[in-house]
């Protein structure tokens, strides 16, 4: 099974702060990496897909990057609505089994 | 726009079988480019993908739920539905149904808890 690490679990920002981070696969997993956004009681959103695609209607701060095993997730300038938490989550299985990062909770400095 | 609605029991009693569906409006499942799936979050932590189902039956499922987990489509209702069974209190969660491709979720039900309690 591929086990997906993210770093940090957690992180204090301020709004026009520049936010990254980091999910590690235990294997390679090419670039099969998806982003989601979660806010409280609300489902996961996509942000970015194949690692490094913006879906569609996401704003272009978010950026993603990364290959292999080592992924980075970027907001260029956090804004107020940018404040949740945050998952990676990789496709690379055949048939498909999918795993997710434990998250990332950014919140308010 | 595509919306999937979860429906089933809110509270299920220790050793019994967790029943939901998913029911999908503004698209058809019977579509050729996705798949339907089921993940669950526990209260306070992160996701876990339990299964999913492709519309000609084919299934996929969680090793680590396999033995539990049981998922069907019912193509003329527009609607699929997971059975979990010999739940204890760890598979209390909010459940989520969603659509994805070969790679991604894209649209996600709204989510409903499920509490296992006597």
């Amino acid at each position: 099974d591929i086990q997906m690490t993210q770093s940090p679990s957690s992180l204090s920002a301020s709004v026009g702060d520049r936010v990254t981070i980091t999910c590690r696969a235990s294997q390679s997993i090419s670039s099969y990496l998806n982003w989601y956004q979660q806010k409280p009681g609300k489902a996961p959103k996509l942000l970015i897909y194949a690692a490094s695609s913006l879906q569609s209607g996401v704003p272009s701060r978010f950026s993603g990057s990364g290959s292999g095993t080592d992924f980075t997730l970027t907001i260029s300038s956090l804004q107020p609505e940018d404040f949740a938490t945050y998952y990676c989550q990789q496709s690379y299985s055949t048939p498909p089994q999918f795993t997710f990062g434990p998250g990332t909770k950014v919140d308010i400095k | 726009q595509l919306q999937l609605q979860e429906s089933g029991p809110g509270l299920v009693k220790p050793s019994e079988t967790l029943s939901l569906t998913c029911t999908v409006s503004g698209g058809s499942i019977s579509s050729s480019s996705y798949y339907w799936g089921w993940i669950r979050q526990p209260p306070g932590k992160g996701l876990e993908w339990i299964g999913s189902i492709y519309y000609s039956g084919s299934t996929y499922y969680n090793p680590s739920l396999k033995s539990r987990v049981t998922i069907s489509v019912d193509t003329s209702k527009n609607q699929f539905s997971l059975k979990l069974s010999s739940v204890t209190a760890a598979d209390t969660a909010v459940y989520y149904c969603a659509r994805h491709t070969y790679s991604l979720f894209d649209y996600w039900g709204q989510g409903t808890l499920v509490t296992v309690s006597s």
